[in-house]
């Protein structure tokens, strides 16, 4: 149970498009959704919390007009990242938590994004 | 503010022997702890997590971690390690509760037969 499926699991892009990525919790409801960012051989950087019914909170050095987020339901987030360019290619991982505050974060299966 | 530091970012050893996988946090505040591991182009999975009671925590996979406040520590250890636990292990900090998750470099787990 409480499985969070993201998709696509890999996209190719032409740079200066748009893509957007889908974060699903299956079997429970989340308000809250995580968007990470993770480069080669790296470690897994938090780019924004995902609220639903109201704006995203992005951190710090995160561009809000590049990635777009929204959670219009309590089971879909979505990360759109506009006018793609090469260096946003990286592997983007979204997570909510399956008990609410405090519970641990359950991980989508990722999605590669490749900005050609 | 709270930090993550794992200090081996690769650690080879042979199928069947121990492992330990070093993780120390820094925070103001009291902590939740937690262990992932991710495999190649995949999400991550919660292997164990440290919210309270007992320093011992267990978790999936025959691994165990052990809360050490006063080192500031939760290492990760098994006692026996398969060829299948070859994979990214990331030890992760939340402060006070909640969910926003800060993460370690990732260690990087290699079993050689």
């Amino acid at each position: 149970g409480a499985v969070v499926s993201q998709h696509p699991s890999w996209v190719i892009c032409k740079s200066g498009t748009s893509v957007k990525i889908e974060c699903r919790s299956l079997d429970f409801q989340a308000t809250t959704m995580f968007w990470y960012r993770q480069f080669p051989k790296q470690s897994l950087m938090l780019m924004a919390t995902s609220n639903e019914g109201s704006k995203a909170t992005y951190e710090q050095g995160v561009e809000k007009d590049k990635f777009l987020i929204n959670h219009a339901s309590l089971t879909l987030s979505t990360l759109t990242v506009t006018s793609a360019h090469p260096e946003d290619s990286s592997f983007y991982i979204c997570s909510a938590p399956p008990g609410g505050r405090n519970s641990p974060l359950h991980f989508g299966n990722g999605t590669r994004l490749t900005v050609t | 503010a709270q930090s993550v530091t794992q200090l081996d970012s690769q650690v080879p050893v042979f199928e069947e022997a121990p492992v330990e996988l070093r993780c120390n946090y820094s925070s103001s505040v009291s902590v939740y702890l937690f262990w992932y591991v991710q495999y190649p182009n995949q999400g991550l999975q919660l292997l164990l997590k440290y919210l309270s009671g007992s320093t011992l925590v267990k978790g999936i996979n025959g691994f165990e971690a052990e809360f050490n406040k006063s080192q500031t520590s939760f290492h990760l250890r098994k006692p026996s390690v398969h060829i299948s636990d070859t994979a990214e292990y990331f030890c992760a900090v939340s402060e006070g509760g909640g969910n926003k998750l800060t993460f370690g470099t990732g260690t990087q787990l290699k079993v050689e037969l």
